[in-house]
């Protein structure tokens, strides 16, 4: 069974750290292209970051300068570093898999989410 | 990366068809045919419906479609049954490895 598990959650102040990770069972993250997308309660989707197969991370504007994606290969995990925190930061955060990467997002597998919470 | 444009909600009978907009710009929508539609239900994580702005995902109900005409794509639903009941969310490749999802559609099926 294909899984995605992400933990890292929480309540965390302005301008503070966190690293959220995203364990992945029945697929390997090396060859898909993993994707984190975000929910602000009540909110709508957007698109944060992806880790393409071959190596090559990209963002959106948003958050380009304070996230950054990585992967362990070993741990089959893919991880999401989110520095200088702001208030709208504040969502839930989901994993997802691509596995074509050819130009819609085709996202068929996804976590069940982990809710990051920026307040003071 | 501005949202796309939905209507917040849109609303139908069981049995009726029902089509959510999703509008952009040429920078977006209207510059590939790489819309893809997701639906959410409460609490749950987003679920691929429809990729490549026409081809539904594996599963997807044939009375699902999809369509664009310039920077406006469109998702209808045909025959709307009660489990339809959900957010709809459109997306589109805005360029330079980059994605824009649309606010969001609220559909009820009354």
């Amino acid at each position: 069974e294909v899984q995605l598990v992400e933990t890292g959650g929480g309540l965390i102040q302005p301008g503070g750290s966190l690293r959220l990770s995203c364990a992945a069972s029945g697929l390997t993250v090396s060859s898909n292209y993993m994707t984190w997308v975000r929910q602000a309660p009540g909110k709508g989707l957007e698109w944060v970051s992806v880790f393409y197969s071959g190596g090559s991370t990209y963002y959106a504007d948003s958050v380009r300068g304070r996230f950054t994606i990585s992967r362990d290969n070993s741990k089959n995990t893919l991880y999401l570093q989110m520095n200088s925190l702001r208030a709208e930061d504040t969502a839930v955060y989901y994993c997802a898999r691509d596995p074509y990467g050819s130009g819609s997002l085709f996202l068929d597998c996804w976590g069940q989410g982990t809710l990051v919470t920026v307040s003071s | 990366q501005s949202a796309l444009t939905q209507p917040r909600s849109v609303s139908g009978s069981p049995g009726q068809s029902v089509t959510i907009s999703c509008t952009g710009t040429s920078s977006d929508v209207g510059g590939y045919n790489y819309v893809s539609w997701y639906q959410q239900h409460p609490g749950k994580a987003p679920k691929l419906m429809i990729y490549d702005v026409t081809k539904r995902a594996s599963g997807v109900p044939a009375r699902l479609s999809g369509s664009k005409s310039a920077n406006t794509a469109s998702l209808t639903i045909s025959g709307l049954q009660a489990e339809d009941e959900a957010d709809y969310y459109c997306c589109s490749y805005a360029g330079t490895y980059t994605w824009v999802f649309g606010g969001g559609t609220k559909l009820t099926v009354l």
